[in-house]
């Protein structure tokens, strides 16, 4: 069975620009979730998305947005981005329902903004 | 916002020690649960707990789920090096709602 996918794996971006990182889920998994993680602030939940609706949103700017298809797949955009973005961002994906928080991450995707 | 205190935020062992580590919350959690993450790797899920007091092992390991539901606790037995990796906590507040709230994490470096 076919992990989390993330792509791009690396990035490098400067200020101002955006960037939109994409996630597949595992076969099966309708809820997708984004996480930021930097080695200051640890791992921080940015927003979950099932059946192609954001169902909860972390503490972030109105920069970082996402999304959901109908087969699942999740995109996340940071538009302006500012030298404090810079990190691993991570997808999560799980079966929504009984025993949730069993969440399988990707990879992550490294950006980094100079 | 919720917080979750992880202590220690490393650890220097020998191969074949224990090792305990722990997470409290001035919150309460429905679910806590145990990421270990490896270099250039995601989080991958150790232990998911979902009742108070609840103790569960996972081979060499066991955590346990505080009767106040604020605290949790991850030990490992007789340590090898594949251990070797940052463990993370995470306690989730509603069941059902896929966001948590992760420790800081504790950074385990174990000498063969």
């Amino acid at each position: 069975k076919a992990g989390v996918t993330q792509t791009p794996r690396y990035l490098i971006k400067t200020r101002g620009q955006q960037v939109t990182l994409s996630c597949s889920p595992i076969s099966g998994h309708r809820s997708v979730s984004w996480y930021q993680q930097t080695p200051g602030q640890g791992l921080q939940f940015l927003f979950e998305y099932f059946s192609e609706t954001q169902r909860n949103k972390g503490n972030f700017p109105g920069r970082f947005s996402g999304r959901q298809f109908s087969n699942s797949r999740s995109e996340m955009n940071v538009s302006t981005l500012e030298l404090g973005d810079s990190a691993l961002y991570l997808c999560a994906s799980s079966i929504r329902g009984a025993n949730t928080g069993e969440l399988f991450f990707g990879e992550g995707s490294r950006l980094t903004v100079l | 916002g919720q917080q979750l205190n992880q202590s220690p935020q490393s650890m220097f062992i020998q191969e074949g020690e224990d090792v305990s580590m722990n997470c409290t919350s001035s919150s309460i959690f429905n679910t806590w649960l145990w990421y270990k993450q490896e270099p250039g790797e995601g989080p991958v899920l150790l232990i998911a707990l979902y009742k108070a007091g609840e103790l569960t092992s996972n081979g060499r390991l066991t955590a346990q789920f505080g009767i106040t539901r604020k605290d949790s606790f991850l030990n490992i037995s007789a340590s090898i090096p594949s251990d070797v990796g940052i463990y993370f906590c995470a306690g989730q507040a509603f069941q059902g709602a896929q966001k948590l709230v992760f420790g800081q994490g504790t950074r385990l470096t174990i000498n063969p």
